[in-house]
């Protein structure tokens, strides 16, 4: 059974860098093909994608937020971790992580999401 | 950016009634598209892979049709449990893009 689940700060002030962690079970980041992803929903929007790694260590940004995310991985412990610069108050969102699936795209298991606000 | 565009934006069914929701891609994403439930304070759950695929566990009243820029997902006869909000994404190619969601409502 594979889950994931997010952590991180509830609140950052504008202008600090959010850094969120992803730890998964039920499957290996170094297996062929199989990526995590990490998307967001600000409150009553729709969801975007914001990065996704993959078991080589590839990586693809959102271009709209390229210049303000890394994203990386730790085999050993299991855990993705999304670093975001220069936080606004339009960042607020609930922050997901995914599995992305040997398979082409497929999004199988999502953790529960970690809601992010951003606030002085 | 290849943009997804879903309609209508909300629906109102019964149960039992058929529900269809359109989803229109801005160019050719052959079969490379999802669909995902989403509930309030939930995240999204996989419903449908590469246009038409069920996913494991989910009940066959769900389908999936389309192929290039015109996708449909359909509920046969939905359930109380299906009442949420529905969204398309196309991964044909980066960015991974999401349609704006259609609400189900009773």
């Amino acid at each position: 059974q594979i889950t994931l689940k997010e952590s991180g700060p509830t609140l950052v002030k504008p202008t600090q860098t959010l850094t969120l962690t992803c730890t998964f079970s039920g499957f290996s980041l170094s297996t062929r093909a199989v990526g995590v992803g990490w998307f967001r929903q600000p409150p009553g929007k729709a969801l975007e994608w914001l990065a996704v790694i993959y078991w080589d260590d590839a990586k693809t940004y959102s271009p709209s937020l390229k210049s303000r995310l890394t994203i990386t991985k730790d085999t050993s412990k299991s855990q993705v971790v999304l670093t975001m610069t220069n936080m606004d108050p339009v960042d607020t969102a609930t922050y997901y992580c995914a599995h992305k699936a040997a398979a082409p795209g497929i999004l199988d298991s999502w953790g529960q999401g970690t809601l992010v606000a951003v606030s002085s | 950016d290849i943009q997804m565009t879903q309609s209508p934006s909300t629906l109102s069914a019964s149960v039992g009634d058929r529900v269809t929701i359109t989803c229109r891609a801005s160019q050719s994403i052959s079969n490379w598209l999802a669909w995902y439930q989403q509930k309030p304070g939930k995240a999204p759950k996989l419903l449908i892979y590469k246009a038409s695929s069920l996913e494991s566990g989910v009940p066959s009243r769900f389908s999936g049709s389309g192929a290039g820029t015109e996708f449909t997902l359909t509920i046969s006869s939905p359930q109380p449990d299906d009442f949420a909000t529905y969204y398309c994404q196309q991964y044909d190619s980066y960015p991974w893009t999401f349609g704006q969601g259609t609400k189900v409502e009773i």
